[in-house]
């Protein structure tokens, strides 16, 4: 089935640093879902990216599509402490109702 | 009200034993699925019904039984514990279309001793 690959694995910023991750796909995407896991919790949907080129925004958090539908990224602007967990991208599987999430990126935030 | 419950939280266990993992969503969803997440964070599908039919059975040992009695339930039955299946095991919904979010349940986390 598809596989996304996520990058990096690990990023540890300084409180109000910014920060990306990325989500690459060897192939073209009808849509990418982004989550949050906090330290100890479970993941929470983010946002569902569904058009080529598509940007949404969510306060501080960005989130692209690229035109090829083969890569994502989130952009978190100006890092809080609460911004701390793993934030996964899923793409589509093989089967219906299939999301495969990527390895994720874990975020650490220093006050 | 919880909209995805899994019990229980946690389970402390010895290798060989049998043990179950239920869960259940209260949102009227069609799809469930049980993830597997290991202690490098990566979160692995093992299983997904719609309707109580089998859609998704990846390369799970089936030493792995999945039973959806009811379309709000999904259990998971695990005989003879290895150390390996040590991990937080994951249960969600979503309603039946790839373009869903999925609702996962707050995990369990298992320690096989």
């Amino acid at each position: 089935g598809q596989q996304v690959m996520q990058i990096p694995q690990y990023q540890h910023v300084q409180e109000g640093e910014d920060f990306t991750t990325y989500c690459n796909s060897s192939t073209t995407l009808s849509n990418i879902q982004w989550y949050k896991q906090r330290p100890g919790g479970h993941p929470v949907f983010l946002i569902q990216l569904v058009k080529s080129g598509e940007v949404k925004k969510q306060k501080r958090l960005t989130f692209q599509f690229g035109e090829a539908k083969k890569n994502s990224s989130l952009h978190i602007t100006a890092t809080q402490t609460t911004d701390v967990g793993t934030y996964f991208c899923a793409g589509p599987g093989p089967h219906n109702n299939d999301m495969r999430f990527g390895a994720g990126t874990r975020l650490t935030v220093k006050p | 009200d919880t909209a995805v419950s899994q019990t229980p939280k946690y389970l402390v266990t010895q290798m060989g034993n049998d043990k179950s993992i239920k869960c259940e969503q209260n949102l009227g969803h069609d799809t469930m699925y049980w993830y597997k997440q290991d202690s490098k964070k990566f979160l692995k599908i093992m299983f997904s019904y719609n309707n109580k039919e089998l859609i998704i059975n990846e390369t799970v040992p089936n030493r792995f039984s999945p039973k959806s009695p009811d379309k709000a339930h999904l259990n998971l039955h695990i005989n003879s514990l290895e150390l390996g299946d040590s991990a937080v095991y994951f249960c969600a919904s979503s309603r039946l279309s790839s373009y869903n979010e999925q609702f996962f349940g707050p995990g369990t986390r298992l320690t096989v001793l």
